[in-house]
């Protein structure tokens, strides 16, 4: 079955330092990859999906992942983390039709 | 255009008591979802309907039902509700497409607490 996994559920940084969040990948078929943030007391909302077309995806608000076959992983990046960024993260799989599986989530802390 | 709307935003219920949980989409989107999340559980599927008339189960669907009503309201009931389903219920809806690039989006939530 088609999973992912969320390493850290909290990753804290300071304003301006690189974000990572990570995220593997478990998948028999080439997979769709997608991910999520969630502000506080929102729901979700996409920040970008990887569809094979291109191996780094450039999403919003300044985040980018690149998939990598070799070490099944899709992490999440950010060369300049905002005080706005803080909140939670989700990766996803996609493992049929129309369903979305969901990594545990980490939670970004941007301290000034 | 408001998106995916729910309602209510906020419930407490007693164990035992009923409720239904209303959402509904203007982008006219073909497939609807309903989903829990828990702390340190990420999003669980419960029921999805791909197309208006349809429903099927997803991950954790028991103790819940729902009906679609229409191609716009996806509605969730819990008959007899539990402490274990105190969460933060969210619905979602997408194109309905098979090919890779369908997204779901997803409405603001609603915070459930069953005493």
């Amino acid at each position: 079955a088609q999973s992912v996994t969320q390493l850290g559920s909290h990753v804290s940084v300071s304003e301006g330092a690189l974000v990572l969040l990570r995220c593997n990948y478990s998948s028999s078929v080439p997979p769709y990859l997608f991910w999520y943030v969630q502000y506080p007391n929102q729901g979700l909302q996409l920040l970008l999906k990887y569809t094979s077309a291109a191996t780094l995806v450039k999403g919003i608000n300044g985040f980018e992942a690149e998939f990598k076959k070799s070490e099944t992983s899709f992490h999440l990046t950010k060369p300049s983390a905002h005080m706005s960024d803080a909140a939670e993260y989700f990766c996803a799989v996609r493992t049929g039709f129309q369903k979305l599986v969901f990594g545990t989530g980490t939670r970004l802390l941007v301290s000034p | 255009n408001a998106g995916v709307t729910q309602t209510p935003k906020f419930q407490v219920l007693k164990t035992g008591q009923s409720m239904t949980l209303q959402c509904a989409q203007d982008m006219n989107h073909n497939s609807m979802y309903w989903y829990r999340q828990d702390p340190g559980m990420g999003l669980r599927l419960i029921y999805y309907s791909a197309s208006e008339g349809t429903t099927d189960k997803g991950e954790v669907p028991n103790g819940y039902n729902v009906s679609r009503l229409n191609k716009r309201e996806f509605s969730l009931r819990l008959e007899s509700a539990a402490p274990s389903q105190t969460s933060v219920y969210f619905c979602a809806s997408s194109e309905g497409l098979e090919r890779s690039t369908d997204t779901q989006y997803f409405g603001p939530g609603t915070r459930l607490t069953v005493l």
